[in-house]
């Protein structure tokens, strides 16, 4: 099974300030199957990122993603007030499909 | 546009079996792409469930063992999720979602509202 550990936990930003997400994986697998979803209080998560570097569909610009080994990050460039919420990363090429423990961006 | 719908019971008895369904529309599920289902216990992380493609290949999650099955109706255009002797540690908000491949690249791109599943007695 292949274990991503997002951190940090919490990232207390203000509006307009960058936020950077950190994801590592347990195992090296192909950046193809690497998303970013973000998971607003009371809603479902939603696809920010996949492949990860490509944004989904209607995802602004300010939402950028990287990869470096295992070392996978996503960038929001400058926050607005609804980008405070949780994101997870993913991997869903190899079940059991794992996700992260989440990030909470708080203002 | 494609949304996905879930359904079922909100109180599930324990050892009982938790059966919900997932309602497409906007794509006919017999066009391909896998069918999942993911879960988030109460101020936790998500998991996933397990996911089917065309019912005959379906994966779940090795830590749920043998309890989960995940089933299409083409007719219906929908999808079922059965999990068999319940704990509470099953209580969670399940989401059911697509998982598509785009040239070559896999996501979770579409995702249900959810729905409310706690087991007690």
């Amino acid at each position: 099974e292949i274990v991503l550990t997002q951190s940090p936990g919490t990232l207390s930003l203000s509006p307009g300030e960058r936020a950077s997400l950190s994801c590592r994986a347990s195992q090296a697998f192909s950046s193809s199957y690497l998303a970013w979803y973000q998971q607003r209080p009371g809603q479902a998560p939603r696809l920010l990122i996949y492949a990860a570097s490509s944004r989904a569909t209607g995802i602004p610009d300010r939402f950028s993603g990287s990869a470096s080994g295992t070392d996978f990050t996503l960038t929001i460039s400058r926050l607005e007030p609804e980008d405070f919420a949780v994101y997870y990363c993913q991997q869903c090429g190899f079940s059991p499909f794992t996700f992260g423990q989440g990030t909470r961006v708080e203002i | 546009q494609v949304q996905l719908q879930e359904s079922g019971p909100g109180l599930v008895q324990p050892s009982e079996t938790l059966s919900l369904t997932c309602a497409v529309s906007g794509f006919s599920i017999s066009n391909g792409y896998y069918w999942a289902w993911i879960r988030q216990p109460p101020g936790k992380g998500l998991e996933w469930i397990g996911s089917s493609y065309h019912s005959e290949t379906t994966y779940s999650n090795p830590s749920l063992k043998s309890r989960v099955a995940i089933s299409l109706d083409t007719s219906k255009n929908q999808f079922s999720l059965s999990l068999t002797s319940v704990t509470a540690a099953d209580t969670a908000m399940y989401y059911c979602a697509r998982r598509i491949v785009m040239a070559g690249n896999w996501a979770f791109d579409i995702w249900g509202q959810g729905t409310k599943v706690t087991v007690s007695s």
